[in-house]
């Protein structure tokens, strides 16, 4: 039962460039959305999370785009660095709930 | 920055041995979690743990597993008979209030490898 999708296991950017992760979900109770950042040997890293109130969270280089009526959000980082270079996971919780559901995870690599 | 910790960092044991995992949340944090990540496979809940009980675990939190929380700093999980299907990494996360709309805060994770 995977509630939360990510069906790009990986993605390779040139530096410099947009990248953009994707995610869906089926659970149409989710309304808070985050994404975390994994490098290896190191547990997950908070990065950005949006509201279902909201369309679009904006920090820094990185904004997250969510659509609830195609249950889709996607990260867009801009502009990508090899310090970006990790597993990004996609993850989703409902209001009242107590745990977080997650992606399989997007590899990301950023090219020099 | 306040962080949790995870010790041991790896843990190898022995197919049907108990084993202890250890984790320290942020000081002022109530609410403690473990996840689990099969390797190649997503990160998936296990336990969710506020004023010293359990208050949801999932289908994978069975009998064999435990989490106690023995003094004012420390959230273990217990496995008592491990299997070879439980090797992974298991991650302790916390979180100051009980509802998840502020992120989670994850250790660094213990790389359980059951032999």
């Amino acid at each position: 039962d995977q509630q939360v999708k990510q069906n790009s296991p990986s993605l390779s950017v040139q530096e410099g460039r947009i990248s953009i992760l994707n995610c869906d979900y089926t659970n149409s109770m989710f309304d808070y959305f985050l994404w975390y950042k994994k490098y290896p040997a190191e547990g997950p890293t908070f990065l950005i999370s949006i509201s279902s109130i909201k369309d679009k969270n904006e920090d820094g280089r990185f904004t997250v785009f969510l659509n609830k009526s195609a249950k889709h959000l996607s990260l867009h980082i801009v502009p990508s660095q090899p310090g970006d270079s990790a597993v990004y996971f996609c993850a989703a919780s409902a209001s009242g709930a107590n745990n977080l559901f997650f992606g399989t995870g997007t590899r990301l690599t950023v090219i020099p | 920055e306040p962080e949790v910790t995870q010790t041991p960092s790896h843990q190898v044991t022995q197919m049907g041995q108990e084993v202890i995992l250890r984790c320290v949340p942020i000081s002022n944090h109530l609410y403690f979690y473990w996840y689990r990540q099969i390797l190649g496979q997503k990160v998936e809940f296990l336990v969710s743990f506020y004023n010293n009980e359990i208050s949801e675990k999932s289908e994978i939190f069975d009998d064999q597993f435990s989490v106690e929380r023995p003094d004012g700093s420390n959230f273990t999980l217990k496995i008592r008979s491990t299997k070879l299907e439980d090797s992974a990494m298991y991650f302790c996360a916390s979180i100051e209030q009980g509802t998840l709309n502020s992120p989670l805060h994850f250790g660094n994770g213990t790389r359980l490898t059951v032999t």
